[in-house]
């Protein structure tokens, strides 16, 4: 969904380093949420945000920290990368007055970690 | 579509064919389930949802058919093109408690469609 925008694409790190993963989103949705992807597997949820002051961890969120920094804002940070962090990260939002809950997601951030 | 660890359930189907793609579900509680598509290089994008006090809805060369007794989702895309190839997940929702707002997914399932 070109409304939900990740940056960057790619990114190729080394063990220990920090890193951040940012997305931005221009649907206007309170609700926005970090997903890992990794070969063969569905999508895991890391941390979610229902507002600029609620932010929740998900199933794996250990080795994850995230910012809320604008309803329009929310990134993803490894504060020491390890190799079994490599894996397909989406942001996502969702707009909650429809009460279904859809969510959009971005095109992705391919992390890979050495 | 049953999941078997890494290694995702595939449908090869000619185009024009009709395709099913098939979803177990493990929360009785959830009240929406959605399908996703993912085509290669790209993230979910949402086809169609349903609620769970109905067992069919119909979209644009889409239908999605819900079963609560065996918890079972299904897709049905009809006269599969070649653009309709990608991975396809089923994700099931509760509308309420501490899980509110939480999508749960499946592992996917692959859709090649050949010309």
């Amino acid at each position: 969904d070109a409304d939900v925008t990740q940056t960057p694409r790619n990114r190729i790190t080394k063990t220990g380093k920090r890193i951040m993963l940012e997305c931005s989103q221009t649907k206007g949705h309170d609700r926005m949420y970090w997903y890992r992807q990794d070969p063969g597997l569905g999508l895991r949820l890391i941390y979610y945000s229902f507002d600029v002051k609620d932010i929740n961890k998900g199933e794996i969120s250990d080795g994850y920290s995230v910012s809320r920094q604008a309803q329009a804002k929310f990134s993803l940070s490894l504060e020491s990368a390890i190799p079994n962090q490599t894996a397909l990260y989406f942001c996502a939002t969702s707009d909650p007055g429809t009460g279904r809950n859809i969510q959009y997601f971005g095109a992705g951030t391919r992390l890979s970690v050495l | 579509g049953e999941s078997v660890g890494l290694h995702l359930p595939t449908l090869s189907v000619q185009e024009g064919d009709n395709s099913i793609i098939n979803c177990a579900y493990s929360n009785s509680a959830s009240d929406y389930f959605i399908w996703y598509k993912q085509e290669s290089g790209k993230g979910p994008q949402f086809i169609i949802d349903i609620r769970s006090n109905m067992d069919k809805r119909q979209g644009q060369r889409v239908t999605v058919l819900l079963n609560k007794t065996v918890k079972h989702l299904s897709l049905q895309i009809a006269a599969t093109q070649p653009g309709d190839s990608a991975v396809y997940f089923c994700a099931e929702f509760v509308a309420g408690g501490t899980s509110y707002g939480k999508l749960t997914f499946g592992q996917g399932t692959i859709l090649t469609v050949h010309p």
